[in-house]
């Protein structure tokens, strides 16, 4: 088994500044993900990574950076963090971007409020 | 584009009785996409309960079945008796290939609530 690990669990930022949210995954996958999920709404894709050193842009990449460091690692980083901006950004991994039917396995979230 | 359709934000069941989830999606695949149903339990990340990848065919896990209708476009995911352990988050999801992209299209999730 593995593990996605994802810090800080809490974020609190002012509006403006910049935010990163930090994802680690000793699965040894290929593939990693991040999601922005807001109150009842789906999970909306930010940015994807097929494998280390690349960089794919989802539906939400405006107003993010991204930054897949080594393998097992995946940063994101809000630009400019929206005032009253209340979310929460799950970081996900697959074992490679092959094949539609691969699961996902998701870290806890990292809870962001911006005052 | 792809879409999810999970029409109860939440529900709320007594402990034994039955339960049915609704999921219908929209994917423009010339074939048929992919479905899944993900569950978050409390204090935990998101985790896949099922999936299938064969229309007309039935998942199942822990008690859940789904069954893929391609038909009715539908994933419902039904439980004959639900435990009070069942109360969590339920998500069904697709992937489709038709644009070569196959990200995971999510549905706004259905707080399922099991009562004692």
């Amino acid at each position: 088994g593995g593990i996605i690990t994802q810090t800080p669990k809490f974020l609190i930022g002012q509006e403006g500044q910049k935010l990163t949210l930090k994802c680690q995954q000793n699965f040894n996958h290929d593939t990693m993900y991040w999601y922005r999920q807001d109150s009842g709404k789906g999970l909306r894709l930010i940015y994807y990574s097929i494998t280390e050193n690349d960089l794919q842009k989802g539906d939400l990449s405006e107003g993010y950076d991204a930054s897949r460091e080594k393998k097992s690692s995946f940063s994101l980083t809000v630009t400019s963090a929206q005032k009253n901006e209340m979310a929460v950004f799950l970081c996900a991994s697959s074992i490679n971007w092959g094949a539609s039917q691969n699961t996902l396995y998701f870290g806890a979230g990292t809870r962001l409020s911006v005052l | 584009g792809d879409s999810v359709t999970q029409t109860e934000g939440q529900v709320t069941v007594s402990e034994s009785k039955s339960l049915i989830i609704n999921c219908t999606y929209s994917a423009t695949s010339i074939g048929y996409p992919n479905l899944f149903w993900y569950v978050r339990y409390p204090g935990e990340g998101l985790q896949l309960l099922l999936k299938v990848i064969t229309a007309g065919q039935k998942g199942s896990s822990r008690g859940f079945e789904a069954t893929y209708n391609k038909e009715a476009t539908s994933f419902h995911l039904q439980k004959a008796s639900v435990q009070e352990s069942d109360s969590a988050v339920y998500y069904c999801a697709l992937s489709d290939a038709s644009s070569g992209s196959w990200q995971l299209i999510f549905g706004s999730g259905t707080q399922l609530t099991v009562m004692p």
